[in-house]
Order: C-alpha cells, then structure tokens, then sequence
C-alpha cells in the first residue's frame, strides 16, 4: 500500500530564515504531487504541483519554490520566510494519468514564522 | 477556471439528526467530486467520492448526491455522532484541467451530545 511521509511534523522560524520541508511517498511510481497550504482556521491552497521529475507548476506566485530531484519526493523551499509564511503545509499525492484521480495527503507540516 | 462555492460554513446539529452540506461548481467539465474530513490539527482524509457517470453513492451513514444539470452536489450524513465533528472539505476535478482538485472553503460540522 501507498504511504505518504512529511517531515519535519513542525517547525518555528524566525523571519527571513530559510525554509526546506520534504515529502515522500511509497509504495507507487511516477506519482502526481501536490503542495497545499491552509492558514489557520482556511481552507486548502493549492501551491505546486508535479508530474514528473523537475517538471512543476506554480498556482500562486510568492517567495516559496518547489523541486522534485527524484520520482516520489517532493521538497517546499524558501530563501526567505515572512510572517504570511506561517500555516499547515499538506503535501498530496494522485495517481495521475486517470480519469478520477484520488488525491491522498500527508500529514503536514506546521510552521509558525516569527 | 472552476469554481466551487460551499455552504454552509458552519453547521450545528444534534446527536441522532442528520446533517447536510451542499456545494456547486460552475464548469461542466468537471466529473469527480471527492469529499473530505479535517479533524482538528489533522490532514484531510477522503470519506466519500461519485464520479460524473453516477447520481448516488453510498457508505454506511453517509451518502453523496449528484445533479450535473444544476452543477451541485451534497454530502448527507444520517445518525450524526459527535466524532462527526470536523471540517469538511468539497471539491471537483476535471482530466480537461489536469485533474487538479478545486476545493470548496469548507464546512464547520459540530454535533452536539
């Protein structure tokens, strides 16, 4: 069965620091992979996402980036956090390639930027 | 791009009554409609979903229901307990658009013992 790791599970940041959170999945290949994030009390904000090696796509333009170096793993990177910055940040992975294509997430990572 | 509004934001109801939460969506291209539940502190996880080909699907308490004509959907769940309680999460996804889920803001659900 597919299992999807985040790391780390929370984070505290001072302004301006940089940022590196990393999510896994196993058990499935060439995954689709998605980066969300939800302020506090939101809804679900849909950051990047992938389907395939170095190919990503970015939803919203903002001072976050993300990369894929291998086929299931997927890392949110900043140069320089801000305050907006803080918020759960849910990693997902699809199938990909279907019609209804589940998206499964991970279990978060909650960053508070000081 | 699409669209998907939901209400009601909150939703308070009794132990043993039921409780519904309805979501539109504005492109017809759309054809799956997962829901999801937020606990408190915890990821969203998939409870129910119905594809563009289906009007009803059912699971034990709860139920979804499709109207393609007025582009909107319903999550129903009968004999509410207070485990119930969470925030859930509508959404649609189309192949036309890459399959990418468009969420709806979600919904408050408390049930009260």
């Amino acid at each position: 069965s597919q299992t999807i790791h985040q790391w780390p599970a929370t984070l505290v940041q001072p302004v301006g620091s940089p940022l590196s959170l990393e999510c896994t999945v196993e058990g499935t290949s060439n995954p689709n992979l998605y980066w969300y994030r939800q302020a506090a009390g939101r809804g679900l904000q849909l950051l990047f996402y992938s389907v395939g090696i170095g190919q990503i796509s970015s939803e919203v333009p903002q001072n976050l980036s993300a990369s894929r170096p291998q086929d299931r793993q997927f890392i949110l990177s900043s140069k320089k956090l801000l305050l907006s910055d803080s918020g759960f940040y849910l990693c997902a992975w699809s199938a990909g390639g279907r019609e209804y294509d589940t998206q499964y997430f991970g279990p978060g990572t909650r960053l508070t930027v000081l | 791009g699409e669209n998907v509004e939901q209400h009601p934001s909150t939703l308070s109801v009794q132990e043993g009554d039921s409780a519904v939460i309805k979501c539109t969506y504005s492109d017809s291209a759309s054809n799956y409609f997962p829901w999801y539940k937020q606990e408190l502190g915890k990821r969203p996880q998939l409870i129910i979903d119905i594809r563009s080909n289906v009007g009803e699907k059912k699971d034990q308490r709860i139920a979804v229901t499709l109207n393609k004509t007025a582009k909107h959907f319903s999550l129903h769940i009968t004999e509410t307990q207070p485990e119930d309680s969470a925030v859930y999460f509508c959404a649609a996804s189309s192949m036309e658009y890459g399959n990418k889920l468009v969420f709806g803001a979600g919904t408050i659900l408390r049930v009260k013992s």
